[in-house]
């Protein structure tokens, strides 16, 4: 079965700082890999996607990540974060062939402090 | 393109009273999915639909929810005898066939009283 893990449930940086997200994942497979972001009381907006090729991908709002399949993992990365920044972050996994459907990580709640 | 669109956004009912929830997908995607989010935690699958056809359910899904797409445009997500544990925010997406990413709307937050 396929599984993610977020294991910091909440991070405080400081404004222009840099930030690094933290996603594990668990998949029999290739994965299809998301980074979603939440503001509060919102639905989820995509930040970038990856699924296959070059393993470090670009996303919106300066957002970029990178597959490393010998470590299980895909980090979100940012070298200056905004204010605009805090917001809730999703890592998920899948779908892939007939697996429909996709598994998230339970979060990584971000506070930008100025 | 409007983006997924979902109605109401929030919506505060009884315990045991029925609720029911539209998603409108964006036009020309033929899948949409249903999550369920809570507090603290990241959205979890209830189900999907290829066009008008519910091709998986989730074990989350019981049997006091049923979710239809009638034409294979909008969903509609229905849950019956409601119970406090079924207090969430409930999601939609859409997507196409064959591109796997999936686009959320803003979710309809359920709170049973």
């Amino acid at each position: 079965a396929q599984s993610v893990t977020q294991p910091d449930i909440h991070i405080t940086v400081s404004e222009g700082a840099s930030l690094e997200l933290r996603c594990n994942y668990s998949y029999g497979a290739t994965p299809y890999l998301f980074w979603y972001v939440q503001s509060p009381g919102q639905g989820l907006q995509l930040l970038l996607k990856y699924f296959s090729g070059d393993t470090l991908v670009q996303g919106i709002k300066g957002f970029e990540a990178e597959f490393k399949r010998s470590q299980s993992s895909f980090n979100l990365r940012k070298p200056s974060v905004h204010w605009s920044d805090a917001a809730e972050y999703f890592c998920a996994v899948g779908p892939n062939f007939g697996n429909e459907k996709l598994t998230f990580g339970t979060g990584t709640r971000l506070t930008i402090i100025p | 393109d409007t983006g997924v669109s979902q109605d109401p956004r929030h919506k505060i009912t009884k315990r045991g009273q029925n609720v029911t929830f539209r998603c409108d997908p964006i036009s020309e995607h033929n899948r949409l999915y249903w999550y369920r989010q809570t507090l603290g935690q990241g959205p979890e699958f209830l189900t999907y639909f290829q066009n008008e056809a519910q091709l998986e359910k989730s074990r989350l899904l019981s049997d006091r929810f049923s979710a239809e797409r009638p034409k294979g445009s909008f969903s509609t997500l229905e849950i019956q005898r409601t119970e406090q544990g079924d207090s969430a925010m409930y999601l939609c997406a859409s997507g196409e066939r064959g591109e796997e990413t999936q686009y959320f709307g803003p979710g309809t937050r359920l709170l049973v009283l």
